[in-house]
């Protein structure tokens, strides 16, 4: 297996604009997890699903803030408009339903707003 | 709640020193406990697990055993090479419903190795 698939891996872009992160998880596995990271703020959780629907959405910093998953190969999160203070690394991790096996996490999108 | 304290970083320690990187948590049950590493530009990666009272987790010279009685999970590296700098977080998993696994991560302790 190729392992969590994110893209892209950098993204920069004007203040205003739209941006999606995209990300592919492991085949098979139930969860999907979208982690935003700061060095003022660390590893924050953002949203999970769980079989394709999200089930807590409360790490969502505002509505401009969206997250999608339309089938269990594929997730989105997008920001619109974006600001300056969302630039940041977001990361994308899957895991099966167990509680002893952790996270996959995949090697995560930079996103710089300007 | 659960949570996890990890000692602050940053840490820097010469080639071939000893390493401890501390780890306590707060949980309620029995929690599953994690290392990730996580290299410059690159995603978290587990780098070992335990998932009940004296396991001991291991790999790459690394070990951290789950003490319930400390409610610790300390990583340890008897010699640590200029290759394991990197961002070392310790993390627990509490459970959801459903089965499914919320892993409450530690804010993360920066090694330095320097040759």
């Amino acid at each position: 297996d190729a392992g969590v698939i994110q893209s892209p891996r950098h993204e920069v872009t004007e203040m205003g604009q739209e941006v999606t992160l995209r990300c592919k998880p492991i085949s098979g596995h139930d969860y999907l997890f979208w982690y935003r990271q700061t060095m003022m703020r660390g590893l924050e959780l953002l949203i999970y699903f769980n079989n394709n629907v999200p089930i807590d959405d409360s790490g969502m910093p505002e509505d401009r803030f969206s997250a999608k998953m339309p089938n269990a190969s594929f997730s989105t999160l997008k920001i619109q408009p974006s600001e300056p203070r969302d630039s940041a690394v977001y990361f994308c991790a899957s895991s099966i339903r167990t509680g002893t096996t952790g996270y996959t996490f995949g090697s995560g999108t930079r996103l710089t707003v300007v | 709640g659960n949570s996890v304290t990890q000692m602050e970083g940053p840490v820097t320690l010469s080639e071939e020193a000893f390493l401890t990187i501390n780890c306590t948590y707060t949980a309620t049950g029995y929690p599953s406990l994690f290392w990730y590493v996580q290299y410059p530009g690159e995603g978290l990666q587990l780098l070992l697990k335990a998932t009940k009272a004296d396991d001991k987790g291991s790999n790459k010279g690394f070990e951290a055993t789950y003490r319930k009685e400390t409610t610790s999970f300390h990583l340890e590296k008897g010699s640590v090479q200029v290759s394991d700098s990197a961002v070392y977080f310790c993390a627990l998993s509490a459970s959801l419903i459903q089965g499914a696994q919320k892993l409450v991560f530690g804010q993360g302790t920066r090694l330095t190795i320097n040759p």
